[in-house]
């Protein structure tokens, strides 16, 4: 099973803050990777695929990077309703797996 | 589209959970997507449970032992899920979702809350 590692737990922020948010994985991934968004009450809500290609949809402001093992969400500027908890799941081999999530919180 | 999740909200220990997926908007038949269960423990992060492709096949977590079964019903367009010998450990909010090959997660269900208690 593929452990994917995010860093940091928690992350505390301000409007108009950059957010920057790490996803590690055990062994290589290629570019099979996803970011999800999850609001409190709320089903996730697909962000990035692939690494860096942006859902439909989900604002110019996210942005994703990396390859293989290494893996980065980028909010260029905190809007007040990216506030959430952030998960990266990959895709390369079965079973499907999740980070343990990343809370961006208002400071 | 629009993905719906129903069954009981309460479950007691040993017994089995049930659910359901209703997909409505689109066709649960269609090649380009596969069909999947999430949940999430409280307080916790999210565990995929297993998916279902439209002919069948499907993947599970090994995690769930083999207390899981995922089927599809395409003349209901619907899925379902069964968790066998349910435990507080159990407890969660169940999702399902539609999933492209290519890319991921892209709709879910609202999420039904599941508890295992006597």
């Amino acid at each position: 099973e593929i452990v994917l590692t995010q860093s940091p737990a928690t992350l505390s922020l301000s409007p108009g803050e950059r957010a920057t948010l790490s996803c590690r994985a055990s062994q290589s991934l290629s570019s099979y990777l996803a970011w999800y968004q999850q609001k409190p009450g709320q089903a996730p809500r697909l962000l990035i695929y692939d690494a860096s290609t942006r859902a439909t949809g989900i604002p110019d402001r996210f942005s994703g990077s990396g390859s293989g093992t290494d893996f980065t969400l980028t909010i260029s500027s905190l809007e007040p309703e990216d506030f959430a908890v952030f998960y990266c799941q990959q895709r390369r081999n079965w079973p499907l797996t999740f980070g343990g999530g990343t809370k961006v919180e208002i400071k | 589209l629009q993905l719906q999740e129903s069954g009981p909200g309460l479950v007691k220990p040993s017994e089995t959970l049930s659910l359901t997926c209703a997909v409505s908007g689109g066709s649960i038949s269609s090649s380009a997507y596969y069909w999947g269960w999430v949940r999430q423990s409280p307080g916790k992060g999210l565990e995929w449970i297993g998916s279902i492709y439209y002919s069948g096949t499907t993947y599970n977590n090994p995690s769930l032992k083999s207390r899981v079964t995922i089927s599809i019903d395409t003349s209901k367009n619907q899925f379902s899920l069964k968790v066998r010998s349910m435990t507080a450990a159990d407890t969660a909010v169940y999702y399902c979702a539609r999933a492209l090959f290519s890319v991921g997660m892209d709709v879910w269900g609202q999420g039904t809350t599941v508890t295992v208690s006597s």
